[in-house]
């Protein structure tokens, strides 16, 4: 299976700032993957997929980058709303895996 | 509004069985492949199994295989999960999840709100 090594863990941040979180690949995955938001108690919700494609209502400030095996999620400037916790998903090959989350919080 | 329900969760004793069900509405169901996704408590998110709008492809988490049987139909609208021979480590919430194609890009863009699966003696 694909191992997605998603980094970091955590992340404590300020309104305004700019966030880079970062999904490694243990193989070539294309750009076969997505960037998912989660709130608590909450599902889910897909902010990016084939890497940089901005999913229908999600705000521009959310951008996705690389190809292969890295892989790179940017917020430019944290909202309130924004904190939460972010896993990237790859949809390359079965199994599906998700990377460990990145949960970001208020500094 | 598109949406997905999931129901069927609950308690249940090691080694026994439970079916999750997901109504799916205000889409063309039977275009999209589906997914269901688990979360155990304070942990991540975990794919489990797809399958195809005809249900002519099917995969698995290696953890569920064997165990676990994903089906659906199209004329209810409903995609199903079978879970057999239950184990503590399959407690979750099980999300049902909708698949689709953006040319040749695959992504799971609707989620429904999860029902709790809870594997207890």
């Amino acid at each position: 299976a694909i191992q997605m090594t998603q980094s970091p863990s955590s992340l404590s941040a300020s309104v305004g700032d700019r966030v880079t979180i970062t999904c490694r690949a243990s193989q070539d995955i294309r750009n076969d993957l997505g960037w998912y938001q989660q709130k608590p108690g909450k599902a889910p919700k897909l902010l990016i997929y084939a890497t940089y494609s901005l999913q229908s209502g999600v705000p521009s400030r959310f951008s996705g980058s690389g190809s292969g095996t890295d892989f790179t999620l940017t917020i430019s400037s944290l909202q309130p709303e924004d904190f939460a916790t972010y896993y990237c998903l790859q949809d390359f090959s079965y199994p599906y895996t998700f990377g460990q989350g990145t949960k970001l919080e208020i500094k | 509004e598109v949406q997905l329900v999931e129901s069927g969760g609950g308690l249940v004793q090691p080694g026994g069985s439970l079916r999750l069900s997901c109504a799916a509405s205000e889409f063309t169901f039977s275009s999209h492949s589906m997914n269901w996704v688990r979360q155990a408590p304070g942990k991540g998110l975990e794919w489990v199994s797809y399958i195809s709008s005809g249900s002519s492809s099917i995969a698995y988490a290696d953890s569920v295989k064997g165990r676990f049987t994903i089906s659906r139909d199209n004329a209810e609208r409903s995609l199903v999960l079978q879970m057999n021979s239950l184990r503590d480590e399959d407690t979750a919430v099980y999300y049902c999840v909708r698949g689709s194609l953006f040319k040749s890009y695959y992504y799971m863009d609707v989620w429904g709100k999860g029902t709790t699966v809870t594997v207890s003696s």
